[in-house]
């Protein structure tokens, strides 16, 4: 069946512009979580939805970083004015809900910001 | 604060012997732990999990092991194949979001 899906797999940018990232989680998957992995480093919680709210947007990093989930399904991540400590890939989760249930992965977007 | 922590870098093992991988946590309130392996270019796969109420759990090859008291958790794959080189993720959560360690890097040698 299908996973979750990530556009695009690899974006390189200007610092200083806009990005947003797209995930398409596992069709029924009422949980969905954004993470990322800077190089050398593990994996570094960002923000997660239940259906279309956000209960815990802890992770992100400043106010430059957005998202939103419509529909409960996709969800985009958004970066303004980019900066190049922004250069990770991004990662995209979903599970059947929030309370112990496996995450899968996305293969993520690799973001360089030059 | 890091609460999740994977103090070994890297593990080299030979084919047929078996890979032990480890992991520590800090926050008693985590109640499911959880254990991910990640080729380059590729998102982490769920192996294994398993909740506090356990201290065991076995699916083919990988078990992993859980002692609340140490609060340590460990991943033990017998035999190991070449295949499984790949870096490791031992990851943890109290309900909601998982906090991952900084990853085990496995090779298995032919």
């Amino acid at each position: 069946g299908a996973g979750v899906s990530q556009s695009p797999s690899n974006k390189v940018t200007e610092k200083g512009k806009d990005v947003e990232l797209r995930c398409d989680p596992i069709s029924g998957h009422t949980a969905l979580y954004w993470y990322r992995q800077s190089l050398g480093q593990g994996l570094e919680f960002l923000i997660y939805f239940q259906g279309n709210s956000a209960p815990d947007k802890s992770g992100l990093p400043s106010d430059r970083f957005s998202a939103e989930r419509t529909g409960g399904s996709v969800s985009t991540l958004t970066i303004q004015r980019t900066q190049q400590e922004d250069s990770a890939v991004y990662l995209c989760a979903s599970s059947l809900d929030q309370y112990n249930s496996p995450l899968h992965f996305g293969n993520g977007t690799r973001l360089t910001v030059t | 604060d890091q609460q999740v922590k994977q103090n070994s870098p890297s593990l080299s093992v030979q084919e047929g012997r078996i890979s032990i991988l480890n992991c520590d946590y800090t926050n008693s309130m985590f109640d499911y732990f959880l254990w991910y392996k990640k080729y380059p270019a590729e998102g982490p796969t769920f192996l294994i999990s398993i909740s506090s109420i356990k201290d065991k759990n076995e699916d083919g090859r990988f078990t992993v092991f859980l002692n609340k008291s140490a609060k340590h958790l460990s991943l033990h794959i017998v035999p190991s194949q070449p295949g499984d080189s790949a870096v490791y993720f031992c990851a943890a959560s109290p309900g909601g979001k998982l906090t991952f360690g900084q990853g085990t890097i496995l090779t298995v040698h032919p």
